[in-house]
Parts: C-alpha cells; sequence; structure tokens
C-alpha cells in the first residue's frame, strides 16, 4: 500500500499570500495524483487530478505540480473562502486508493 | 447538475449491521465506477470500497473486506454499502462519491451520512 504524506499539517497564511502544499507518496505514483478541498460540513470537492488538471469551475490560482514521488499543491493568492483541509489522493496502486493525512489551511 | 445523496448512517451497537444508501441524479449513473469514502472523527479521508460500472468488479479496504459489501441498482440510480459485523472505528462520516473512470480521482461527492458504532 502507497503511503502519502503531506505537510505541513496545518498552514497559518494571510489573504493574498502564496501557499504551498506538499505530497509525498512511499513509492512513486507517476502523475496519477489528485488534490482535493473539504470544509467542515461539505461534500469533498475535486481541486486538480493527474498532478495538475483543474476540474471544471476550480479556479486558476490553484496548481499542482510534481512526478513520482513529490508534489505540490499553490494556491498562488489566498482568498478567505479557501481556508479547508486539503488532501492529496493516488490512483496508481489499488485498491485501495488512498489518501494523504491532510494539511489544513487557516486564513 | 450532478446530485449525490446518502442516506441510512445512525447509531448502531458493536457487532450490528446496517445499509447505507445513495442515490444519484444529473447523470447516467450506470456508466461510471462508484466510490464510498469515509472519515472517522478528527481524521482524514479514508477510501472504503469501489465498484464497477456494470457491478461485476468490486474492492475494498483491507479492514472493511469480509464485513462490508459495496453494490449499485441502476434501475433505481442508488449506491449501498451493506455493513455487518460492525465496530468501534467504524464510526465515522460516509460518503458517496462518483469516480472519472476507473481506478480514477472522484469528481462528484455527496455530503455523507453519519454512522456511529457505540453501546
Amino acid at each position: 500500500e502507497i503511503v502519502l504524506t503531506q505537510s505541513p499539517a496545518t498552514l497559518s497564511l494571510s489573504p493574498g499570500e502564496r501557499a504551498t502544499l506538499s505530497c509525498r507518496a512511499s513509492q512513486s505514483v507517476n502523475t496519477y495524483l489528485a488534490w482535493y478541498q473539504h470544509k467542515p460540513g461539505q461534500a469533498p470537492r475535486l481541486l486538480l487530478y493527474d498532478v495538475s488538471n483543474r476540474a471544471p469551475g476550480v479556479p486558476a490560482r490553484f496548481s499542482g505540480s510534481g512526478s513520482g514521488i513529490d508534489f505540490t499543491l499553490t494556491i498562488s493568492s489566498l482568498e478567505p473562502e479557501d481556508s479547508a483541509i486539503y488532501y492529496c489522493q493516488q490512483r496508481i496502486d489499488w485498491p485501495p486508493l488512498t489518501f494523504g493525512g491532510g494539511t489544513k489551511v487557516e486564513i | 447538475e450532478v446530485l449525490l445523496v446518502e442516506s441510512g448512517g445512525t447509531l448502531v451497537q458493536p457487532g450490528g449491521s446496517l445499509r447505507l444508501s445513495c442515490v444519484a441524479s444529473g447523470f447516467t449513473f450506470s456508466n461510471f465506477w462508484m466510490t464510498w469514502v469515509r472519515q472517522a472523527p478528527g481524521k482524514g479521508l479514508e477510501w472504503v470500497a469501489n465498484i464497477n460500472a456494470d457491478g461485476s468488479e468490486k474492492n475494498y479496504v483491507a479492514s472493511v473486506k469480509g464485513r462490508f459489501s459495496i453494490s449499485r441498482d441502476d434501475t433505481a440510480n442508488s449506491l449501498h454499502l451493506d455493513m455487518t459485523n460492525l465496530r468501534d472505528d467504524d464510526t465515522a462520516m460516509y460518503y458517496c462519491a462518483r469516480e472519472r473512470a476507473a481506478y480514477d480521482s472522484s469528481d462528484y461527492w455527496g455530503r455523507g451520512t453519519l454512522v456511529t458504532v457505540s453501546s
């Protein structure tokens, strides 16, 4: 089973600042990595699939990069509504389709 | 508009059974793989099970294999999760989600249904 480790656990930033979230895999996942946003009481939301492809309706301030074992989600200019927990998920080795432990972004 | 609405979550005793359901609308349900994901209190997301478009392939996380069963009813646009021999650590919010393709990311999710296993 591939283990995804996300860092930092919590990120506290101000509106307009840049957020950089990391996801490291225990073995290569090639580019089969997705990012989700999850707010309390809401359904999780797909942000990016296959590293850098934005899901429909996702603002351009969300971008992704990486391959192999190291991946980054960047939010270029934080908005107040970006407060959430962000998860990465791999889909190269299944089952299970594992998630990372999450990074909480506080604004 | 794609909608997924889960139901069936409740308080159940350890060792008990429960059936969760998810009704889908806004897309051709029979064309898509579907997934259950859960989130225990204070924890992250955990993939639980998925099923292919025609129901012939089912996969489970090791911790629920042999206790949970995923199924679908395309005539009713419904996904189910039958849970037996429930344990305290099955307590979680359970989300239904649509996979973009086989073993792919999930592009639409429901708001979840809460299962509490406690005596």
